[in-house]
């Protein structure tokens, strides 16, 4: 059973500090995305990562992917408020008809 | 640009009730996927639809069952609802992943709640 791990789980940062949030998946897959969600909001798709070692930059976010490693990175640069939410990373799987499985989301806070 | 269209947005159901949620995804796409999301939670896959066939079974309780129609728009239904039930459900839209790349839209949501 695949398993998506993120963390922190809560991350409270000041403004124009820098920090990455962790994803860790246990089976072998290619295709990992990034979702930002605010509070009894949709999910915002942030970034979708296809091979191994992909990287994409969106402003002050970078999303990153380690398909060896089975690890994904989202950082941050110079947080601004308007950043706080919650971040998904989602891992996919039966390529063709994609079910996502979740990781248990990180709660970023920035703090003026 | 058009986005996946959910509906109702809010709902309050009574335990044992019966509940259908609406789903208009993004004109074009194919596929159509359920999720349910309870306070605090992770999104959890329910059900999938690629070309109005099913196409993928999460944790979908028996109770529900889901169908895409004949102009794409798909339907959740949800009986004998039991207060677990409350949660936000989502249905999200795609064009066939098996062209690599295409990215998952969700919509806003719908409202559960069992009282």
């Amino acid at each position: 059973e695949l398993k998506v791990e993120q963390n922190p789980l809560f991350l409270s940062m000041q403004e124009g500090k820098n920090y990455t949030i962790y994803c860790n998946y246990s089976t072998t897959s290619d295709r990992l995305y990034w979702y930002r969600q605010d509070p009894g909001k949709s999910l915002e798709s942030l970034f979708v990562l296809l091979s191994n070692g992909a990287v994409k930059q969106e402003g002050r976010l970078m999303a990153s992917l380690d398909t060896k490693a089975r690890l994904s990175t989202l950082h941050i640069t110079a947080a601004v408020h308007d950043l706080s939410a919650t971040y998904f990373c989602a891992v996919g799987t039966n390529f063709g008809n994609e079910k996502l499985t979740f990781g248990t989301g990180t709660r970023l806070t920035i703090i003026p | 640009a058009a986005g996946v269209i959910q509906s109702p947005r809010h709902l309050i159901k009574e335990k044992r009730e019966t509940a259908t949620l609406k789903c208009y995804p993004i004109p074009r796409h194919d596929t159509v996927y359920w999720y349910q999301q309870g306070p605090g939670q992770d999104p959890q896959f329910l059900i999938s639809f690629y070309e109005k066939m099913q196409s993928d079974k999460g944790s979908i309780p028996d109770r529900f069952s889901a169908q895409q129609f004949s102009d794409y728009h798909s339907e959740l239904n949800m009986s004998s609802l039991e207060l677990g039930d409350s949660a936000l459900y989502f249905c999200a839209s795609s064009l066939a992943l098996r062209v690599s790349g295409n990215t998952i839209y969700f919509g806003e949501g719908s409202w559960l709640t069992v009282v």
